[in-house]
């Protein structure tokens, strides 16, 4: 079964701490997207890789095809980072690709 | 741009009854893609469309359907709703291919009583 693994399933953290968040997938992708949803439902996309490492701001996502692994780091995090993040994929199929497989989230609580 | 929008916001139905939901893409994506979500279940894969056909499909009953029309603008349909259909619905809509960012809309929350 193509199946998604988001750790840790909540963090609360201190203001200006580093965070990482984990997401491990089963089988080979086409591509993996981190999203960020906002209490009230509103989901962003903050990036979607197919290799290597992307950045934007104080957001920095990376992907390690060979170890099926990815992970969404926050520099400088700050309390309007606290939000739930997703991490969702798309699984080669045998007529292509398959639809978003999504990981729980990770519940993100950032203190003052 | 405008974004992605869905109408309507909030939906009250009772069950048994049928319910029709719609997705207006940005402009110029030809790729409307949809998602239930739960508290149980989280986010799930419903359908995907491009340029009127459907391209992928979740693992859920025949009760839920879709279309899109030709100005990309999509609909889904759940019929006999069932308690257990009480969720967020949201949209995305993408530009073309299987790697395309998905831009989400606001979402529809359904409620079945």
């Amino acid at each position: 079964k193509n199946e998604v693994e988001q750790s840790p399933q909540n963090l609360t953290a201190q203001e200006g701490e580093f965070i990482t968040i984990n997401c491990s997938y089963s089988v080979g992708i086409s591509a993996l997207h981190w999203l960020q949803q906002h209490p009230g439902g509103g989901i962003v996309s903050l990036f979607m890789l197919s290799s290597g490492k992307k950045k934007h701001g104080r957001l920095i996502a990376t992907i390690n095809i060979q170890e099926k692994h990815s992970s969404l780091h926050i520099t400088a995090s700050h309390p309007r980072d606290s939000a739930v993040y997703i991490c969702a994929v798309r699984f080669y199929s045998g007529g292509g690709a398959d639809g978003l497989t999504f990981g729980k989230g990770t519940h993100l609580i950032i203190q003052p | 741009k405008a974004g992605v929008t869905q109408t309507p916001r909030y939906l009250i139905k009772t069950r048994g009854q049928q319910v029709t939901l719609s997705c207006s893409p940005i402009s110029g994506h030809r790729s409307v893609s949809w998602y239930q979500q739960t508290p149980g279940q989280g986010l799930q894969f419903l359908f995907e469309y491009f340029s009127e056909t459907q391209r992928n499909k979740g693992n859920f009953p025949g009760r839920f359907s879709g279309r899109q029309f030709s100005n990309s603008r999509s609909e889904m349909n759940v019929s006999t709703l069932e308690l257990g259909d009480s969720a967020l619905y949201l949209c995305a809509s993408g530009t073309s291919g299987p790697y395309n960012e998905q831009f989400f809309g606001p979402g529809t929350r359904l409620t079945v009583l």
